[in-house]
């Protein structure tokens, strides 16, 4: 299996409501992403995870809250967003962090949020 | 730091004429260098990269690009254009050592439109 899964496809939300995005790997990666990407923009990084731990938080607010419960999910919770949050949500995973042959990002295709 | 500049939004080409997308890169060190493409609604999907060795790298869908050291370019590039080839581009980088948590570095990213 060689696919980065997420769900939902699209999440429409209003500003008081709590949901997560969902993230799955079956690869054996170890380091798993959250990138969030606005129209026509390239991805900007929100959090990386390690061997299970968080290991960078772009300086992210707290409305996001990553957890990755074991090495093949990641989540996204999501609590009072603003509609500026609005936009694609987009989960990688690589092999690891270091340098080296094997550490090129796959991206799974997305959760596209709208905040009402 | 490090630094990726793709100079062109978009590029128009004929069906069947070679295409090329432009990238250079500024690292402190030694780069990695990626090449992604996005098509509408989707995430990314990766086409190539080089990490040491030959200065031509060859990737999926018939693209390939030249590392130019000298330069400090990563041109992506396919002999013939295919309007499926139509897509937004981007090219990354990361720092070989110094890139902490495997962050990569993205470009505006280049819209490609084949035309048949």
């Amino acid at each position: 299996d060689t696919e980065v899964t997420q769900t939902p496809k699209h999440l429409v939300m209003g500003m008081t409501n709590k949901k997560s995005l969902k993230c799955e790997q079956h690869m054996g990666h170890r380091a798993m992403y959250w990138y969030k990407q606005k129209a026509k923009k390239p991805p900007e990084l929100m959090f990386v995870y390690s061997y299970e731990k968080l290991s960078i938080n772009e300086s992210v607010p707290s409305r996001f809250s990553p957890e990755c419960p074991n090495s093949s999910l990641l989540n996204l919770h999501l609590h009072a967003l603003q509609p500026e949050d609005s936009a694609l949500y987009l989960c990688a995973s690589s092999h690891g962090l270091a340098g080296g042959r094997k550490n090129e990002q796959f991206f799974g295709p997305g959760t596209r949020l709208t905040v009402l | 730091a490090q630094s990726v500049a793709q100079p062109e939004d978009q590029v128009n080409v004929a069906e069947g004429n070679p295409l090329t997308v432009k990238c250079t890169y500024s690292v402190s060190g030694n780069p990695y260098l990626f090449w992604y493409v996005q098509y509408p609604n989707r995430g990314l999907q990766f086409l190539l990269k080089y990490i040491t060795g030959d200065n031509l790298v060859k990737g999926s869908y018939g693209f390939e690009a030249e590392f130019n050291k000298s330069q400090t370019s990563f041109h992506l590039k396919k002999p013939s254009a295919l309007v499926s080839d139509s897509a937004l581009y981007f090219c990354a980088v990361r720092d070989m050592i110094k890139a902490a948590g495997n962050k990569l570095t993205f470009g505006g990213g280049t819209r490609v439109l084949v035309k048949p």
